[in-house]
């Protein structure tokens, strides 16, 4: 069975700047979470869908958003882009829950800022 | 935060046993997973804990202390591929998150 696939791998992208990143869970996982990996903060949670609905929220700035669709499929959009946004975005895919289930991670996208 | 504490970096020799461990705050606390990320791929699964004690998994064993707020994760016969961080990730009751720490860099040397 196909992984979670996550596109594009890398992004250069400029201050101010808009971008949206895109996550495919694993067939049949209803539940879609993304992370910000950066060296000096480790895995920051942003958001997680379940069934379109966000269930669950970190403590980013509304810059921050995301979407999940009928297909699972996830979007997360970061608008007026900020030289500290440049990180490693995961998602990460759940059968219902990331509470007390495996969660399978994608290759993620490198952000850069310049 | 929910103030996951891991050390962060430690060397090891290959076929050596290393102990990486994971403190965190207890109220609400639900279970806690252990993630093994090689530099620059995806985290992946290695345990879950709910209950107190030992779970055994091949050379990867981890423990769990709900009453101390107190994991580690147990490397044994340490391999060169083991070289990695380990992320400790804890799951709290209400929350759809898990919450991690900063994750502990292993270095095998030869």
């Amino acid at each position: 069975k196909a992984g979670v696939t996550q596109t594009p791998r890398y992004l250069i992208k400029t201050r101010g700047q808009q971008v949206t990143l895109s996550c495919s869970p694993i067939s049949g996982h209803r539940s879609v979470s993304w992370y910000q990996q950066t060296p000096g903060q480790g895995l920051q949670f942003l958001f997680e869908y379940f069934s379109e609905t966000q269930r669950n929220k970190g403590n980013f700035p509304g810059r921050f958003s995301g979407r999940q669709f009928s297909n699972s499929r996830s979007e997360m959009n970061v608008s007026t882009l900020e030289l500290g946004d440049s990180a490693l975005y995961l998602c990460a895919s759940s059968q219902d829950s990331p509470v007390n289930t495996e969660a399978f991670f994608g290759q993620g996208t490198r952000l850069t800022v310049v | 935060g929910q103030n996951i504490d891991q050390p962060t970096e430690m060397t090891a020799t290959e076929g050596a046993i290393v102990q990486i461990n994971c403190t965190y705050q207890t109220s609400g606390f639900n279970g806690l997973f252990w993630y093994q990320q090689h530099a620059g791929e995806a985290p992946t699964f290695l345990s879950y804990n709910v209950l107190d004690g030992l779970e055994e998994k091949g050379r990867f064993s981890s423990f769990l202390s709900r009453s101390k707020g107190y994991s580690y994760l147990l490397l044994k016969e340490l391999q060169m591929k083991d070289s990695a961080s380990y992320l400790c990730a804890v799951t709290y009751y209400g929350n759809n998150r898990l919450a991690f720490g900063k994750g502990n860099q292993v270095v095998v040397i030869p």
